[in-house]
C-alpha cells in the first residue's frame, strides 16, 4: 500500500539554525499538510499545499515557516531559525482530494525536531 | 475550552474486554476522524466519518451529529490494540483551518 515517508526519523539541531524537513506524500495525491505535535501535547494543524501553494495556514505558521514542493515528488518544511520551542514531532499528511470533499488523510511516521 | 474533548484520558483493561472511547465536539464539523498514535509517534488513520456508522474488523465507529458525539469500540481487545487514540474532527469549510483540529487522545493499555 502506497504511503507518506518522512526523512529524517530524529533531526538535532542548534537555536538559530535553519532546517528542512522532507516528505514524500502518495504520488497521486493533491493535497498536502504539515502538522506538529509537542511532546505531551495535543495535534496541531499548520498549513496545507495544494497546486503549488499554501491553502491554508495557522496562527503557528509564522514567518519562520515555509513550505516547498521544489519538484513533482517531495514536499518541504522549512525553518528558518529555530527556537527552543519548535521541538516536536513534524507529521507530513497527504490526501487525494481537498478538505472539503473529506477524502481520508494519509499521515507519514513523523519527524522529531529537537533544538538545543 | 477545548473544542474536542474525549473521554476517559487514560484507559487500562484486560485482554479481552469490549473497550468505548468517547468524543465530543462543540464546533459544526463535516466530518470526524479516528486515528491511532503508535508509541513510536506514527499516525494511522482508522475511520472518517460523517454520518452514522463504520466497522472494520474489531473496530467500530459510531457518530451522533444532533448530540456532536463520537465513539470508538474495540471488541475483543489484545494488547496490540495498545496506544494513544485520537479524535480530530473538520470543521465546516469558513468556521476554520483546511487541517483538522484534535481532541488530546486517549492512552489505552491492554494488559495480557
Amino acid at each position: 500500500e502506497p504511503e507518506v515517508t518522512q526523512t529524517p526519523s530524529h533531526q538535532v539541531t542548534q537555536m538559530g539554525q535553519e532546517v528542512i524537513l522532507r516528505c514524500v506524500p502518495i504520488s497521486n495525491h493533491l493535497y498536502f499538510y504539515w502538522y506538529r505535535q509537542i511532546l505531551g501535547q495535543k495535534v496541531e494543524f499548520l498549513v496545507s499545499f495544494y497546486n503549488n501553494e499554501i491553502s491554508e495556514k495557522s496562527e503557528i505558521f509564522d514567518d519562520q515557516f515555509s513550505v516547498e514542493r521544489p519538484d513533482g515528488s517531495n514536499f518541504t518544511l522549512k525553518i528558518r531559525s529555530t527556537k527552543l520551542e519548535d521541538s516536536a514531532m513534524y507529521f507530513c499528511a497527504s490526501s487525494a482530494f481537498g478538505p472539503d470533499y473529506n477524502s481520508p488523510l494519509h499521515f507519514g511516521n513523523g519527524t522529531r525536531l529537537t533544538v538545543t | 475550552k477545548n473544542e474536542v474533548e474525549q473521554s476517559p484520558q487514560n484507559l487500562t483493561a484486560q485482554e479481552g474486554e469490549f473497550i468505548t472511547i468517547n468524543c465530543s465536539y462543540s464546533v459544526g464539523i463535516s466530518a470526524l476522524h479516528w486515528l491511532q498514535q503508535h508509541p513510536g509517534g506514527g499516525i494511522v488513520s482508522l475511520f472518517m466519518l460523517s454520518s452514522g456508522k463504520k466497522k472494520h474488523g474489531r473496530l467500530i465507529a459510531t457518530i451522533n451529529i444532533q448530540e456532536k458525539h463520537s465513539s470508538l469500540h474495540i471488541t475483543a481487545s489484545h494488547p496490540r490494540d495498545s496506544a494513544v487514540y485520537i479524535c480530530a474532527v473538520k470543521k465546516y469549510s469558513g468556521g476554520g483551518a483546511d487541517g483538522l483540529t484534535f481532541g488530546k487522545g486517549t492512552h489505552l493499555i491492554i494488559q495480557p
